[in-house]
This record gives C-alpha cells, structure tokens and sequence, in this order.
C-alpha cells in the first residue's frame, strides 16, 4: 500500500462547477498536509498549507483535513479553465524530513 | 511565495554524455534542496536530498555514481546526469527548503523542471 493514495483521473468537469479531490494516507504520524498544482510541463505550485483537521480557506480553494480518517480534499469553486492542472496532495512528516507526494489527479475544466 | 530557478529549462544530448542542471533559489537560503525525477503522467519520485556543505542522501534505486548532486552554497545545488542514456530521459526537478526562520520557513517550494532528452 502507498503512504499516499490519489484517484489519478482524469476529472473532467463543466466550468463553475464544485470541484472536490481527495487524497487518502496511512501513516499517522504525517504532520503536515499541502496540495500543489501542476500545469503541464512545469514544476508544482504551492496551493495550499496546512497542519491541524478542519478547513482552511483561501479565495476559491478550500483545503480539509480529517486525521481521524487520514483523508485529506482540496475543493475548487467556481471552477475555471485555467484551473486544467494536475493537483498532488503532499503530506510531510517532521521526522522523515521529506515530502510525500500522492500520483495527482487530473483536472480539466471545460468552458 | 519563494522563486526557484532551474538552468536549462530544456536539454537534449547525445548518449555517453554528462549534462549538469543548476537549481537556485532566489530569495531565500535553502538549507536542504531535493531532486525529483518525473516522467510523464506520474507523480514526482524523490530522487535525493541535499544539505547545505554535506553529502547528498540519495533513495533506494538511484545510483549516486550516476547522478552527482553538489550543494556547495545556500542558494545552489547542481545534478549532474553521467554518461547519459536514452532512459535517463526525463523531467527533473528541483525544490528547496528553508529551515532557518523567517517568512519562508519549513515551506519547500519547486523550481519550474529540466527537461532532459537523450538521443
């Protein structure tokens, strides 16, 4: 089993649509939760950081985190075109020192 | 956020040859930098962790003889691919990270990718 598991896609949605991905990890100890977008291409953006269960919100994007479940989402509204990307969640262990990446999901956001 | 840059954006070199990629970071001190390795469709593979002045901690499978990592500064870490083979063929990433304070500390951010083909 993958620390980290990701539906890889592609997800294909209409634009303005709720846009929800998911990533699932089995190690507890993971302290530390970020999601990352990928155009093609190019090297992965920083999205979104975060390090406690609940929700955090910025603009559109919307990162939770259930560490009772090890389930991690990162929602999308009002989805747009240039959101098309490939999305990794990553979860960082203190200890390990080291980022782990999910496969990535992939988005596309049709007009 | 934080910029890291990556010389080239893009290489193609023959087989047998060593290509050497440089990764920066522009406006912070990157006390650890990692190399990834991507191929197309898949996530990123940590291939190795670098610390400031010490000798790179590489993953299981990677040869370091292979792929030669120098982190001589705070601000430069280089990969450099030996005797390169078609298989070698692939998009490698920088990213660096900033255990020292200040705004960009324990965030590690990614430098655009190297895209390398070998003929």
């Amino acid at each position: 089993q993958k620390e980290v598991e990701q539906d890889p896609g592609p997800l294909s949605v209409p634009e303005g649509a709720i846009v929800s991905l998911n990533c699932t990890y089995s190690n507890s100890a993971f302290q530390y939760f970020m999601w990352y977008r990928q155009y093609s291409r190019k090297g992965p953006e920083l999205l979104m950081y975060t390090y406690s269960s609940g929700n955090k919100e910025d603009g559109r994007f919307t990162a939770q985190v259930d560490k009772s479940s090890k389930y991690i989402s990162l929602f999308i509204r009002d989805s747009q075109p240039s959101d098309s990307a490939t999305y990794l969640c990553a979860i960082y262990n203190n200890a390990g020192n080291m980022l782990t990446f999910g496969g990535g999901t992939r988005l596309m956001v049709k007009p | 956020g934080a910029v890291v840059s990556q010389h080239p954006s893009r290489v193609i070199c023959k087989s047998g040859t060593s290509v050497k990629i440089e990764c920066r970071s522009l406006d912070f001190q990157a006390t650890t930098m990692f190399w990834y390795r991507q191929f197309p469709k898949q996530s990123l593979m940590l291939m190795a962790t670098s610390n400031e002045g010490s000798k790179a901690t590489y993953e299981q499978g990677v040869e370091k003889d292979k792929f030669l990592i120098n982190h001589a500064s705070l601000t430069l870490s280089t990969l450099t691919v030996t005797s390169a083979h078609p298989e070698d063929s692939s998009f490698y990433i920088c990213s660096a990270r900033s255990r020292s304070g200040g705004a960009y500390y324990n965030e590690q951010f990614f430098g655009p990718g190297t895209r390398l083909t070998v003929l």
